[in-house]
């Protein structure tokens, strides 16, 4: 089991919106940053958020971030096909003294 | 621009012992962490352990009895080596840069993954 809990699965049509959330404890979303990342298959998990809502460059603004108490929100818009991919957040344990991960969520665009 | 790029065994038997390494070009390899993370099969990204230039490292508790982390600051390259293996060590392994402060879990750049299967 995961120390963060995500959704398994996400999906939405071309052109929606779709919010992946992730739901953690006081001693890791509560009191540290949440990073976002993106797997496509096959390939190197990608930096999609970092310190919560900040995106890197190259990321595009449909692209969004957010955090309140323990839980935290991945928000995509403007869907599209090759938004398909895993999802994962990421953020400090305070009680492991390591980053821990959320499962997953794997969004399939229909 | 710094590029991972990983190599090791894909097939190992039970109680046998995983060897990974991961080669850093195209940038500084000081002031850095430099880490493991596997993704089992199915399941989510587990982080196993990092180390900087100086060979300070840190573990997963659930693995650190069983994972040696090493660094040769020499030819830019960090090793893993997981011992005692078992079915449920079988996952994708990635190495990573710890971009930022340890307790910010901004990895940046990926080696590109080694699918380890542990069967008999």
């Amino acid at each position: 089991q995961s120390v963060l809990t995500q959704p398994p699965s996400a999906s939405g049509t071309p052109g929606q919106r779709v919010t992946i959330s992730c739901s953690g404890s006081s001693a890791n979303i509560g009191r540290n940053y949440v990073y976002w990342y993106q797997e496509v298959p096959g390939t190197a998990p990608k930096l999609l958020i970092y310190r919560n809502n900040q995106r890197p460059s190259g990321v595009p603004d449909r692209v969004s971030g957010s955090k309140s108490g323990t839980s935290a929100s991945l928000a995509i818009s403007g869907l599209r096909s090759d938004d398909e991919a895993d999802y994962y957040c990421a953020t400090w344990d305070d009680s492991l003294g390591g980053p821990v991960f959320g499962g997953g969520t794997k969004l399939s665009v229909l | 621009q710094v590029q991972l790029q990983q190599w090791g065994a894909g097939l190992l038997k039970p109680s046998e012992t995983l060897s990974l390494t991961c080669a850093v070009y195209g940038g500084s390899f000081s002031g850095y962490f430099w880490s493991w993370i596997r993704r089992p099969p199915g399941k989510g990204l587990e982080w196993i352990g990092d180390i900087n230039r100086s060979g300070s490292t840190y573990f997963n508790p659930s693995l650190k009895s069983r994972v040696t982390i090493s660094i040769d600051t020499s030819k830019s390259q960090f090793s893993l080596k997981l011992i005692s293996l078992t079915a449920a060590d079988t996952a994708v392994y990635f190495c990573a840069r710890l971009y930022s402060a340890r307790n910010q879990p901004w990895f940046d750049p990926w080696g590109q993954g080694t699918l380890v299967t542990v069967s008999s």
